[in-house]
């Protein structure tokens, strides 16, 4: 059965940092691209961030650029989300969210996320 | 604000056809990126209901559809069901933007 859990949010203060994981199993982590999508509490979806399979190639949103890093350790199953100058525009539930297809390395083969994490809580407080 | 355009809210009793829209431009829909859509209940994480424009994955009812013709896409529920209440989201890549995997703003679905 594929889980992702992710984990890592709190309250942090505007300015400070957080470290977001996602640990995935019941699937080839190493095989599939994954992303990172956030809400804002009673708010839509909003795609923070992807990576490619190996790592080499990482997308941001404008929102987040500069100051988030998505990483991935594919021998230990597990995605990252590293979040530098915190703001409190940036607290949402975080989601971790893993490719459909699988050894896609273009946005023209993505057939969208088909399973999500339940999402960990961040809270920026000014 | 989101590239892609959807309406706030529709409504329709049981057994109704509601219908989604999602209306982008040239950059997104209209230069032929997939559009993908997600359905998500109160209170949970969002789930794939539609990917590559019109299929399903497996275990999505056949009552839910999707079309994309030029700059829009649509995705159509047939006979509507109460567990149908939810929000559901288009989701597509701008190429205006740099490795931007866009999301509309979302749609209320509620069942009368």
């Amino acid at each position: 059965e594929v889980q992702l859990l992710e984990s890592g949010g709190g309250l942090v203060q505007s300015g400070g940092s957080l470290r977001l994981s996602c640990a995935a199993s019941g699937f080839t982590l190493g095989i599939y691209a994954m992303s990172w999508v956030r809400q804002a509490p009673g708010k839509g979806l909003e795609w923070v961030s992807d990576i490619s399979t190996s790592g080499s190639s990482t997308y941001y949103a404008d929102s987040v650029k500069g100051r988030f890093t998505i990483s991935r350790d594919n021998s230990k199953n597990t995605l990252y989300l590293l979040m530098n100058s915190l703001r409190a525009e940036d607290t949402a539930v975080y989601y971790c969210a893993k490719d459909a297809r699988a050894y896609c390395s273009s946005i023209r083969c993505y057939k969208g996320s088909d399973y999500w994490g339940q999402g960990t809580l961040v809270t920026v407080s000014s | 604000q989101s590239v892609l355009t959807q309406p706030p809210s529709v409504s329709g009793t049981p057994g109704q056809r509601v219908t989604i829209s999602c209306t982008g431009n040239s950059s997104n829909i209209g230069a032929d990126y997939d559009v993908h859509w997600y359905q998500q209940l109160p209170g949970t994480a969002p789930k794939l209901l539609i990917f590559g424009n019109t299929n399903r994955p497996p275990g999505v009812p056949a009552r839910f559809s999707a079309s994309k013709s030029g700059t829009s896409a649509s995705l159509a529920i047939t006979g509507l069901q109460a567990e149908d209440e939810a929000d559901y989201y288009c989701q597509s890549y701008d190429s205006s933007l740099s490795g931007s995997r866009v999301f509309g703003a979302g749609t209320k679905v509620t069942v009368l």
